[in-house]
């Protein structure tokens, strides 16, 4: 079975402080993951993949299979950041299904 | 640009009627899926399709059924609404290939509420 934790339902932080949002997997095979954005009265999408190992908009997600975890950070947080992000995780055979966390939304104060 | 629409933004029913929510994509993806988005819950697979008239169960299909007849469409249907399926219901749709590239494109969602 696959699993996707994410720890915190909200996370505040000031303006232009760093932001960590944690994500651990829990998943048998070689997990593919990413993290999704859904922006007030937007639609869910993607942010970023781990497979791209691409930095968007100032995020950045390392997969650690150590200690199974795909957290997303941002050494400067800004207004337009806040939102909700989900960490989701894709079988990587079959079916490829894809499990989401319940979500982390983030809250920056100006 | 990838175009997920659903048939209904709200969505009014009564306990007990039978419910269809329709998804259509237009970039003939080969996956499709229901989900439902609770607060505290995240997003929970209801049920998921891989080909026309192919479909897995999700997480949670209990009360829930599917239908694919073409490529495009993917139906969700609640045979008889219960109040504990008010919720918010997201449709997406991601191409067959490598699993680290197959982004979900969303829908906007259909908010139902069962009274």
């Amino acid at each position: 079975a696959q699993r996707v934790t994410q720890p915190e339902k909200l996370l505040s932080v000031f303006k232009g402080a760093p932001v960590e949002l944690k994500c651990n997997y829990s998943y048998s095979g070689s997990p593919e993951l990413f993290w999704y954005v859904q922006y007030s009265r937007q639609r869910l999408q993607l942010l970023l993949r781990h497979i791209s190992r691409e930095s968007i908009k100032g995020f950045t997600a390392d997969l650690n299979k150590g200690e199974t975890s795909f957290h997303l950070k941002k050494p400067f947080a800004q207004e337009e950041d806040s939102a909700m992000y989900y960490c989701a995780l894709s079988s990587s055979g079959g079916y490829q299904k894809v499990t989401f966390g319940t979500g982390t939304k983030l809250q920056v104060i100006p | 640009d990838v175009k997920v629409t659903q048939s209904s933004r709200y969505l009014v029913k009564r306990t007990g009627e039978k419910v269809f929510l329709e998804c259509v994509q237009d970039m003939d993806h080969e996956n499709m899926f229901w989900y439902r988005q609770d607060p505290g819950l995240g997003l929970r697979l209801i049920y998921f399709s891989y080909d026309v008239k192919m479909k897995e169960k999700g997480d949670i299909p209990e009360g829930y059924s599917v239908s694919r007849e073409k490529k495009e469409r993917f139906s969700l249907i609640l045979e008889s609404a219960s109040t504990n399926q008010t919720s918010m219901y997201l449709c997406a749709s991601s191409p067959l290939g490598l699993a680290g590239y197959n982004e979900q494109f969303f829908g906007p969602g259909t908010r139902l509420t069962v009274l």
